[in-house]
């Protein structure tokens, strides 16, 4: 069964500072991964996907993640951080076969000092 | 395009109380799912619907949840009776299709505190 662990459940960066955030996952079979952002009383909204085409996916808000499959991770990262990307994160993990559920991580907070 | 709809947005009530709550999907969408979120963790997936039929309930504790999802719109789920360890954010998200390549658009959840 898949799995996606989170490294640091709270990030803080300062306005300006490269953001990254850690997501490694286990799967048996290639996976689709997907990074959600979640700000405060709102559900969860999708930033960007990876279904295996190219290893380094774009997604909306500047932010970008790259697949690396010998290291099992799909890290988060946006060069230049902005107050407003203070939110919570979450990896999440599919396969492509099978019954194609979502896994997610435990989420990681990220704080944006001014 | 209106997203996903709930309601109510929150409920308090005592163990062993009745709770249900509801959710709209966008329209059009065939692929509906409910998620728990329990404090400090990811969303969970307790029951999936494709139109009105479920395709994974795996997750869902049936001695106590149920879920339906009559004309294959909107969709209701029940806790009955509620335990503490049922405090969590309810989310309902709906997709065009079933598969992990169709995007999932989730609710403002549900939070339920459960005293």
């Amino acid at each position: 069964a898949q799995s996606v662990t989170q490294l640091g459940s709270h990030v803080s960066v300062s306005e300006g500072a490269l953001v990254l955030l850690r997501c490694n996952y286990s799967s048996s079979v290639p996976p689709y991964l997907f990074w959600y952002v979640q700000y405060p009383n709102q559900g969860l909204q999708l930033l960007l996907k990876y279904t295996s085409a190219a290893t380094l996916v774009k997604g909306i808000n500047g932010f970008e993640a790259e697949f690396k499959k010998s290291e099992t991770s799909f890290h988060l990262t946006k060069p230049s951080a902005h107050m407003s990307d203070a939110a919570e994160y979450f990896c999440a993990v599919s396969e492509e076969q099978g019954a194609q559920k979502l896994v997610f991580g435990q989420g990681t907070r990220l704080t944006i000092n001014p | 395009e209106a997203g996903v709809a709930q309601s109510p947005r929150y409920k308090i009530i005592e163990k062993r109380q009745s709770v249900a709550f509801w959710c709209n999907p966008i329209s059009g969408h065939a692929t509906l799912y409910w998620y728990q979120q329990i404090l400090g963790q990811g969303p969970k997936l307790l029951i999936q619907f494709q139109n009105n039929g479920v395709v994974d309930d795996s997750q869902l504790p049936k001695d106590r949840f149920s879920a339906e999802r009559l004309k294959g719109v909107d969709s209701t789920l029940k806790i009955q009776p509620a335990k503490l360890e049922d405090s969590a954010v309810y989310l309902c998200a709906s997709s065009l299709m079933a598969g992990a390549y169709n995007e999932q658009f989730f609710g403002p959840g549900t939070r339920l505190t459960v005293l």
